[in-house]
């Protein structure tokens, strides 16, 4: 079945670019999101891209996809402390309601 | 501003009891989702529905099951709460449309004692 996945921790200092990267394996997604989601909060979008694009800029958010490995990255430029939350790799395919998510990277900035 | 409510930010059960978890969205939204998070496991789908009166097992469905009478209202209902159904649990919805957003209400705190 399909299946996304994200490793569970990221360690970063204020200032520096954090990169979160996810993996999926349904060559059918058509569009691959990212979402927030901060302490005792639900999740918000960050950003999304369509399986034919390779890269979108949104001010110091930068999401790169290499379809032919099934690999999408979250780059944040300067991350501050109010970055730190809980970021969700989630994928769609055409026909389908559902998103399926990954279980989320806990990005921890050190002031 | 968009908004998907929750009835409840936390509630505590006892064992036995049933539950009944609602949400409301004001965005006119066909597609509505029922979610557990649970640390380590990520969000997993209970529920969802499509339409009015129209429901779907996610992958998680056993000892739930849901309602939706009216378009902008999806319940959760635990028949019989137990001690492994202590999560936090989200509602979401969204459009039809293929790359709209899904929004997310601010999650319910469930404890089962």
């Amino acid at each position: 079945g399909e299946d996304v996945e994200q490793s569970l921790f990221l360690s970063v200092r204020e200032g520096d670019s954090s990169v979160i990267n996810c993996t999926y394996t349904d060559s059918s997604s058509t569009y691959l999101y990212w979402y927030k989601q901060e302490p005792g909060a639900g999740l918000q979008l960050l950003t999304y891209i369509f399986s034919n694009m390779d890269m979108k800029q949104d001010q110091r958010l930068t999401v790169l996809l290499n379809k032919k490995d099934k690999h999408l990255s979250l780059r944040i430029a300067d991350t501050q402390t109010g970055d730190s939350a809980i970021y969700f790799c989630a994928e769609t395919r055409a026909g389908s309601y559902q998103l399926t998510f990954g279980k989320g990277t806990k990005l921890s900035v050190i002031p | 501003d968009v908004k998907v409510t929750q009835s409840s930010r936390y509630l505590v059960k006892r064992t036995g009891e049933k539950v009944f978890l609602e949400c409301v969205q004001d965005m006119d939204h066909e597609n509505m989702f029922w979610y557990r998070q649970d640390p380590g496991l990520g969000l997993r789908l209970i529920y969802f529905s499509y339409d009015v009166k129209m429901k779907e097992k996610g992958d998680i469905p056993e000892g739930y099951s849901v309602s939706r009478e009216k378009k902008e209202r999806f319940s959760l209902i635990l028949e019989s709460a137990s001690t492994n159904q202590t999560s936090m649990y989200l509602c979401a919805s969204r459009t039809g449309g293929h790359g709209d957003e899904q929004y997310f209400g601010p999650g319910t705190r469930l404890t089962v004692t």
